[in-house]
């Protein structure tokens, strides 16, 4: 079957890095994204990798290691505004969307 | 504004009744998407549209339908509701069935 894992919360203090990793196995590979979604909210687009390496767009950087099957995404100089859940999605073979469960990302003053 | 609009955002359903959920986008996106999203799991697909007038089931369907009469227009219903879709339902739509989501707001939809 198909699955994406991604650690279902972490905690992190404001100001730090934080590294959120998602590993996937599915039926072939078109492209990785990153979603943020606040609670209550829906979820926003971060970034997508579809070619090895990084990723970056300001404060947050997205990493993609096809032979792995591995991503991460890293959020830099944290801010409160940050808590949030980070979703992992993979285009499969049939270009559908495999989601993870979702990152629950705390952060403390 | 652009973008999308999901209704009701809200309702409180008795079972077996019949439910329409409303989407709308302006953006002129050819692809469309009914999810739902349940506490501790990843966003499941009920229904997609990679185009007006076509449509294709996700992994979980079973007791829901769409139609896409227009670009414009993707509506779920729920022919006779059941306690186990309760959940929030989130519409999307993207310029290609291979291009980034954009997500309304959501629909939390309870069934009694």
């Amino acid at each position: 079957g198909q699955n994406i894992d991604q650690p279902t919360e972490m905690t992190a203090t404001e100001g730090a890095i934080v590294q959120i990793n998602c590993t996937y196995q599915t039926s072939g590979f078109n492209g990785l994204f990153w979603y943020q979604q606040h609670a209550g909210e829906a979820p926003t687009f971060l970034s997508y990798n579809v070619l090895d390496g990084l990723e970056e767009k300001g404060r947050f950087s997205s990493f993609l290691s096809r032979s792995k099957g591995y991503s991460y995404l890293l959020l830099k100089e944290l801010q409160m505004k940050d808590s949030a859940s980070y979703l992992c999605a993979v285009r499969d073979s049939n270009y559908q969307l495999i989601w993870g469960a979702g990152t629950k990302l705390i952060i403390k003053p | 504004i652009a973008g999308i609009t999901q209704a009701p955002t809200s309702q409180i359903l008795a079972a077996g009744r019949r439910m329409t959920l409303r989407c709308t986008q302006d953006m002129r996106h050819n692809a469309m998407y009914w999810y739902r999203q349940d506490l501790g799991l990843g966003l499941r697909l009920i229904h997609y549209s990679n185009t007006a007038g076509t449509t294709g089931k996700g992994e979980v369907p079973d007791g829901y339908s769409v139609s896409r009469a227009n670009t414009d227009d993707f509506p779920l219903t729920l022919a006779s509701a059941v306690p186990s879709q309760t959940s929030v339902y989130f519409c999307a739509s993207s310029l290609s069935s291979t291009g980034e989501l954009f997500f309304g707001e959501g629909s939390r939809l309870t069934v009694l």
